[in-house]
């Protein structure tokens, strides 16, 4: 059973470039969720999937923008990139009704 | 908002020892907790999930516990490793809607050592 797996693991993009982050949830799982993890903090909600709808989201601009598709994989989009979006970007998938996270390993973002 | 806060910050201990992590949330109004590992540059591995409605869980050496009322859960490591040596997360999730889910908020973890 194939967990949560995320692409590409690392990337490396310059100032004001778009970057899209790839995600397959868990077999089973209908729901996937997006967290930024800047170093030595932790994870912070960006938004969540379900239906192919985004149906909450943190506290990040609209220079972030996601899409779930019909098989429940998901793309995280980050336009005009800024020095601060240099992060771990983590997918997380679960159950919609029972909400518990199941993490892919990361895609390592470093805007310079 | 929920504020998650996890002390101590980093801990160090020897092999064999028991051991204690803190967390503690400002909502009361939770519907689940969390308790997840992390290596270095890795991401995150579920250890333990609480719902609201329970008071601990237990896997293996780990045990959390939740006080949902004065707003804390511990996990405790029994007979540390040096393979437990991670920084260790508490995650709070929100209320749960129906069709909405919920969203985490996550503590700033305990790094952890077990010297040898």
């Amino acid at each position: 059973d194939a967990g949560v797996t995320q692409s590409p693991t690392h990337l490396i993009k310059t100032r004001g470039q778009q970057v899209t982050l790839r995600c397959s949830p868990k077999s089973g799982h209908d729901t996937v969720s997006w967290y930024q993890q800047a170093l030595g903090q932790g994870p912070q909600f960006i938004f969540q999937y379900y239906e192919e709808e985004e149906r909450q989201r943190g506290n990040f601009p609209d220079r972030f923008s996601g899409h779930q598709f019909p098989n429940y994989s998901s793309e995280l989009n980050v336009n005009a990139l800024l020095l601060g979006d240099s992060a771990l970007y983590l997918c997380a998938s679960s159950w919609m009704n029972t909400g518990e996270l199941f993490f892919g390993e990361g895609s390592r973002l470093t805007v310079l | 908002k929920q504020e998650v806060t996890q002390i101590p910050a980093a801990l160090s201990v020897p092999e064999g020892e028991n051991l204690v992590l803190n967390c503690s949330f400002t909502d009361s109004a939770i519907y689940n907790l969390q308790w997840f590992r992390q290596d270095p540059g890795k991401g995150l591995t579920s250890l333990l999930l609480i719902q609201s409605s329970q008071r601990e869980q237990t896997s293996g050496r780990l045990n959390a516990s939740l006080d949902k009322s004065s707003g804390r859960s511990t996990l405790y490591i029994a007979a540390s490793q040096p393979g437990d040596s991670a920084t260790y997360l508490c995650a709070v999730g929100g209320r749960l809607w129906p069709n909405t889910g919920n969203q985490f908020y996550f503590g700033t973890g305990t790094s952890l050592t077990v010297i040898p």
